[in-house]
């Protein structure tokens, strides 16, 4: 399974853009890249996967570089209900692997 | 459909007390993790099942932990004796292989306090 390295927590006002960058140095070929979001007292969802370039959703954006061996989640004008924890996962969507959550980073979005 | 269910929401038990967590997994999904979490360490995953059968089971802490999964529609996990350390919040996720995704989907959680 690809490791995977993000920044431990960010601040960030209302109204900014927001960009959460994770490193994967090591990730498959046939790895896609998914992240999640966690509220207090909940379990994660599910927000955005990709596999290379850019994928935009209702939610957020997700910047893949040609290598592959980071990505960037970017989130356009938080409010103060995106205050949550993000998890970048690699792994084969398709394959029968377990799935394991690192630290995550903590985003506290201010008045 | 009505999600990952998980009950109970809450528990509170005494050191040496037995404790059951359930789940029902979503409808048609073949896969089924149970999780931990805790702020000193995180979302940590303790075992996972395809099909009713655990695969891999190496993140259980040690031998008081156990995990069921008698059907498609229904797990437990169990803890006996339980202890202070056991505190945290339990999660239960279910996923169905061969969509397009593989997400996850996660219950509310059962939070579990250990006096």
């Amino acid at each position: 399974l690809a490791k995977t390295t993000q920044p431990i927590s960010m601040d960030s006002y209302e109204g900014q853009e927001v960009n959460i960058t994770c490193s994967h140095n090591n990730i498959a070929t046939n790895d896609y890249i998914t992240w999640y979001q966690q509220f207090p007292s909940q379990g994660p969802r599910f927000i955005i996967q990709g596999y290379k370039t850019k994928v935009t959703n209702e939610v957020a954006s997700l910047f893949i570089p040609a290598d592959r061996k980071s990505s960037t989640l970017s989130l356009p004008r938080v409010s103060l209900s995106d205050t949550a924890v993000y998890y970048c996962l690699v792994g084969d969507p398709g394959g029968y692997q377990k799935v394991t959550f690192g630290t995550g980073t903590k985003l506290q979005v201010i008045p | 459909d009505a999600g990952v269910i998980q009950s109970p929401r809450h528990e509170v038990t005494e050191m040496g007390q037995e404790v059951t967590l359930r789940c029902k997994p979503i409808s048609g999904h073949d896969y089924l993790f149970w999780y931990r979490q805790t702020m000193m360490r995180g979302l940590e995953l303790l075992i996972y099942f395809n099909n009713n059968v655990p695969i891999d089971d190496s993140g259980m802490p040690e031998d008081r932990f156990s995990a069921k999964m008698p059907n498609a529609s229904f797990s437990t996990l169990k803890i006996q004796p339980s202890e202070p350390r056991d505190s945290a919040v339990y999660f239960c996720a279910s996923r169905q292989l061969g969509t397009n995704t593989g997400e996850l989907f996660f219950g509310e959680g059962s939070r579990l306090t250990v006096l």
